[in-house]
């Protein structure tokens, strides 16, 4: 068990409709990350909360959105789901630079 | 715009034998560079890291060499362990603490 707990572990959905991924950062970290890893593909950046705020964004598609609660657990909203949006999306948390990431188990999104 | 590569996607390697693993960046404004290690069906786990400052840092079997001149790190695990089957993936940032990934290099170990 990292610390970062991922909710759910598997999610199947239509088309068209609407998702929401939680996360749960490790105790302590006030960063958390969103990324998404297609087939064959690496771990693409999507949004960054710190503290509540965003703090970076990636290529993170207007369909989707995220927020960071003041409990420090996030939630990533993906909308007008397309096939092409199946894939692992992982949430990580930091305390900051170097210290590395802790990673959660992921959620894989298949949209039919 | 993939500012991490790495090009090779898979790597076989003997047991006991070394195995060495390569990254190139982009960006010269990355000063923070770290690997992860990938099982199936887990998220990645934190490895090793270096900062900028070295170019070399040691952990165990695990190894990471910096050259900032040629934008390039590597990976070395000696010796090489059947555990050490998974995906490694190379990381970087810049000060704004956001982790740019490569695509992954897959690693078998053969007994």
């Amino acid at each position: 068990d990292s610390g970062v707990t991922q909710t759910p572990k598997h999610l199947i959905t239509a088309t068209g409709q609407r998702v929401t991924l939680r996360c749960s950062p490790r105790s302590g970290d006030l960063s958390v990350y969103w990324y998404q890893q297609s087939l064959d593909q690496g771990l693409q950046f999507l949004i960054q909360y710190y503290n509540g705020e965003e703090r970076a964004k990636g290529n993170i598609l207007e369909r989707f959105s995220a927020q960071q609660f003041p409990d420090l657990h996030s939630e990533l909203n993906l909308s007008s789901l397309e096939l092409g949006d199946s894939a692992l999306y992982f949430c990580a948390s930091s305390m900051g630079q170097g210290y590395g990431y802790t990673f959660g188990s992921g959620t894989r999104l298949t949209v039919v | 715009d993939q500012q991490v590569k790495q090009n090779s996607p898979s790597l076989s390697v003997q047991e006991g034998r070394i195995s060495i693993l390569n990254c190139d960046y982009t960006n010269s404004m990355f000063d923070y560079f770290l690997w992860y290690k990938k099982y199936p069906a887990e998220g990645p786990t934190f490895l090793i890291s270096i900062s900028s400052i070295k170019d070399k840092n040691e952990d165990g079997r695990f190894t990471v060499f910096l050259n900032k001149s040629a934008k390039h790190l590597s990976l070395h695990i000696v010796p090489s362990q059947p555990g050490d089957s998974a995906v490694y993936f190379c990381a970087a940032s810049a000060n704004d603490y956001k982790l740019s990934f490569g695509a992954g290099t897959t690693v078998t170990v053969r007994a």
